[in-house]
C-alpha cells in the first residue's frame, strides 16, 4: 500500500462551522505533514508530526488545529475559518529517504 | 531563509523536443532534491529525487545536481503533450525534515 488517503475530497463550510479533514497512510512512515496550496502557488508547510508529536507549527492561526491520534492517522480540525482559508489542503507522509508522498488533497471552500 | 527558486514560465516546447527545467537553491547544507509534477487541480506527484552531484536518469527524465553552483535541473526527453503540467522543485531541510518548494515552472508541450 503506497497511498495516502484524504477525506473528504471537497468541503464547503461557513465561517461558523466546525469540520475536520482526515488523512491516513499505511506505509509505516513516522513523519506526517499538512500543506496548504492556493491556486498557482507552491505548497506551503503548515504542520509536521514526527513520531506522533507535533514538531513544526509554521505559525498557523489557531483556527486550524492538527491532531495525530496514531502513527497512521492525521487530522486537521477547522473552526471559524475565513474565506481566505479556501485552498487545497494536502496531507503527506515521509519515509527516511526524504521524499513526500502526497494524498489527493481536500479542496476547501469557506463561504 | 532557505529558498528554492524557479522560473515560473510558461516554458513552451514542441512535441518530441527536450524540455529543460531549472532550479536554484540558497542553502548549501541541502543534500536532497526532488522534482514533482502537478497537473491542474491535482496533488503533486513525485517524478525523481537526486542526492549526489551529477546526473540521474529514469526513462525520459534526467535530473542533474550541481552542488558547487547550487542548481538542480530536470530534463524531459521526447516531450509529450501529457507532460504539460507545473513542475515543482523541492529541497529537503534536513534539520526540520520538511521540503521547501520552489514556485514551480509551468510546462506546455505543443502538439
Amino acid at each position: 500500500d503506497t497511498e495516502v488517503t484524504q477525506t473528504p475530497k471537497h468541503l464547503v463550510m461557513g465561517m461558523t462551522n466546525k469540520k475536520s479533514l482526515k488523512c491516513e497512510q499505511h506505509m509505516g512512515h513516522r513523519a506526517m505533514y499538512w500543506y496548504k496550496q492556493k491556486a498557482k502557488k507552491p505548497p506551503e508547510l503548515m504542520f509536521v508530526y514526527s513520531y506522533e508529536k507535533l514538531s513544526i507549527n509554521e505559525s498557523v492561526p489557531s483556527r486550524f488545529s492538527p491532531e495525530c491520534p496514531n502513527s497512521s492517522l492525521l487530522n486537521l480540525h477547522l473552526h471559524a475559518l475565513q474565506p481566505e482559508d479556501s485552498a487545497l489542503y494536502l496531507c503527506a507522509s515521509m519515509p527516511g529517504t526524504g521524499e513526500l508522498f502526497f494524498g489527493e488533497g481536500s479542496r476547501l471552500t469557506v463561504l | 531563509q532557505k529558498e528554492v527558486e524557479q522560473n515560473s514560465g510558461p516554458l513552451s516546447v514542441p512535441e518530441g523536443a527536450i524540455a529543460s527545467l531549472n532550479c536554484t537553491y540558497s542553502d548549501r547544507g541541502s543534500q536532497s532534491f526532488f522534482w514533482y509534477r502537478q497537473y491542474s487541480g491535482k496533488s503533486p506527484e513525485l517524478i525523481m529525487f537526486i542526492y549526489s552531484n551529477g546526473d540521474k536518469e529514469d526513462g525520459r527524465f534526467t535530473a542533474q545536481l550541481n552542488k558547487a553552483s547550487q542548481y538542480v535541473s530536470l530534463l524531459i526527453r521526447d516531450s509529450q503533450p501529457s507532460d504539460s503540467a507545473t513542475y515543482l522543485c523541492a529541497g529537503l531541510d534536513t534539520g526540520r525534515r520538511a521540503l521547501t518548494f520552489g514556485s514551480g515552472t509551468r510546462l506546455q508541450v505543443q502538439p
